[in-house]
C-alpha cells in the first residue's frame, strides 16, 4: 500500500532535549511538508522540501530543523530552542512541487509531541 | 493575502440530519484551488475534494456535495443523511503562495 508513515505516534520530550520525528513516503512524491497543529487551530507550515537536498522555511520554522537526503524521507527535529513544542505534527507530500499549493497534499497519521 | 474563514467552530447534529459546513475565502489570484479535508479522531487528514476556480459546477459524491460560488467567495460542503462516522474536524483550504487552511469545524453526529 502506498502512503505516508510517521513515527512515533506519541513522543515525549524532556527540557533541553532535541527530538526527531520521522516521515517516510512510498508514493514517489517529489515534495514533502511539515505542519504543526495546535488545538482549535488550522495547520501552520514549518518547513517544506521541493526536491531531494533542498528545503525551505515555512511560516514557523524557528526552533525546528529538517533534512532531505532521500526522496522518501523528510525527518523533522524539534530543537531545545522551540520553547512551546507541545502540538500535533503532520507530514504531507505532493507528487511534484507546484508553487501556490495547487497540488493535492496527502497526509500521514501524525505525531503528538508532549513535553515532560 | 490568502485567507480562509470557517465561521462555525462546532456543530452537533443527530444522525440522518443534513449538515452544511461553510467556507469563505479571500484571494486576489484569478486562478486558485480550493480543498476540503476531513480529520477523524485518529488525526490523519483525509483529502475529500479539490476544485479549481474555473470550475463552478457543483459536485456530488455519494452523501457529500460541494457548492462553489465565486460571487460570494464560498465553497460550502454538505453532508446528507449524516452518520456517526462523519464525526470529525473538517478543514477548508485555499492555494496561494502556500496552502492556507481554515481553523476547522468540529462536527459531532450523535446516534
Amino acid at each position: 500500500d502506498g502512503g505516508i508513515t510517521q513515527s512515533p505516534k506519541y513522543l515525549f520530550r524532556k527540557e533541553g532535549q532535541n527530538v526527531t520525528l520521522s516521515c517516510e513516503q512510498n508514493l514517489n512524491h517529489d515534495a514533502m511538508y511539515w505542519y504543526r497543529q495546535d488545538p482549535g487551530q488550522g495547520l501552520r507550515l514549518i518547513y517544506y522540501s521541493q526536491i531531494v537536498n533542498d528545503f525551505q522555511k515555512g511560516d514557523i520554522a524557528e526552533g525546528y530543523s529538517v533534512s532531505r537526503e532521500k526522496k522518501e524521507s523528510f525527518p523533522l527535529t524539534v530543537t531545545s530552542a522551540q520553547k512551546n513544542p507541545t502540538a500535533f505534527y503532520l507530514c504531507a507530500s505532493t507528487a511534484s512541487w507546484a508553487s501556490g499549493g495547487v497540488e493535492t497534499q496527502y497526509f500521514g497519521p501524525g505525531t503528538r509531541l508532549l513535553v515532560l | 493575502a490568502q485567507k480562509v474563514t470557517q465561521a462555525q467552530t462546532e456543530i452537533s447534529v443527530v444522525e440522518k440530519e443534513d449538515v452544511t459546513l461553510d467556507c469563505v475565502y479571500e484571494t486576489r489570484d484569478t486562478t486558485y484551488y480550493l480543498f476540503w479535508y476531513k480529520q477523524p479522531p485518529s488525526g490523519e487528514l483525509v483529502f475529500l475534494i479539490r476544485r479549481n476556480s474555473f470550475d463552478e459546477q457543483n459536485e456530488i459524491s455519494g452523501r457529500y456535495s460541494w457548492n462553489f460560488q465565486k460571487s460570494t467567495s464560498s465553497f460550502n460542503f454538505t453532508i446528507t443523511a449524516s452518520q456517526v462516522v462523519d464525526s470529525a474536524v473538517y478543514f477548508c483550504a485555499l492555494s496561494g503562495k502556500k496552502l492556507v487552511f481554515g481553523k476547522g469545524m468540529k462536527l459531532t453526529v450523535n446516534p
